[in-house]
């Protein structure tokens, strides 16, 4: 079945330290691959996208992701936290060009100071 | 920068009442989309909607949903008759044709049935 697992429920990394959120997905075929953000009490902003271009996509506010067709992966990294960048972030994937989005279960992101 | 609006914010509702949920897709996308979101669980898809007709739904939408496109710039979802595991936040989304898998949320009502 075609799935999206994020490892992880709650991360929490320093102010100024990586940034490392985990996706991976199951299937056959490469899918369209997303990330968004979530902050508190409002909606999903998209962070960015993999679409069968470039493997590294780059994001607003500095986060960046890589496919790896190999692992069935795409992760979100960011060099250093900020403490705006608490928030839910979710991974989201569109199975064989489908329109819906299948989401991950979240991961919530916490920055310490 | 064009954005998805939805209102109400935040909708109480008895259980057996029926709602609207209200939203303005981006003004130049086709595709339009329900999700919802119970508290601490994922965001899932109910129904996608193109060309006046649904696309495709989920097992979630069941005969007590409906959606509608009742003028050129609104979307709307309808629960019937709710029940209390209706309660979740409800977000839109609309997409363009050219890139119809990138999809942008509106910022969700917030359903409480009581």
């Amino acid at each position: 079945a075609q799935s999206v697992t994020q490892l992880g429920s709650h991360v929490s990394v320093s102010e100024g330290a990586l940034v490392l959120l985990r996706c991976n997905y199951s299937s056959s075929v490469p899918p369209y691959l997303f990330w968004y953000v979530q902050y508190p009490n409002q909606g999903l902003q998209l962070l960015l996208k993999y679409t069968s271009a470039a493997t590294l996509v780059k994001g607003i506010n500095g986060f960046e992701a890589e496919f790896k067709k190999s692992e069935t992966s795409f992760h979100l990294t960011k060099p250093s936290a900020h403490m705006s960048d608490a928030a839910e972030y979710f991974c989201a994937v569109s199975f064989q060009g489908a329109q819906k989005l299948v989401f991950g279960q979240g991961t919530r992101l916490t920055i310490n100071p | 920068e064009p954005e998805v609006t939805q209102t109400p914010s935040h909708q109480v509702t008895q259980m057996g009442q029926e709602v609207i949920l209200r939203c303005v897709p981006i003004s130049n996308h086709l595709y339009f989309y329900w999700y919802r979101q119970i508290l601490g669980q994922k965001v899932e898809f109910l129904v996608s909607f193109y060309n006046n007709e649904i696309s495709e739904k989920s097992e979630i939408f069941d005969d007590q949903f409906s959606v509608e496109r009742p003028d050129g710039s609104n979307f709307t979802l309808k629960i019937r008759s709710t029940k209390l595991e209706d309660s979740a936040m409800y977000f839109c989304a609309s997409s363009g044709d050219l890139q119809p898998y990138e999809q942008y949320f509106g910022p969700g009502t917030r359903l409480t049935v009581t």
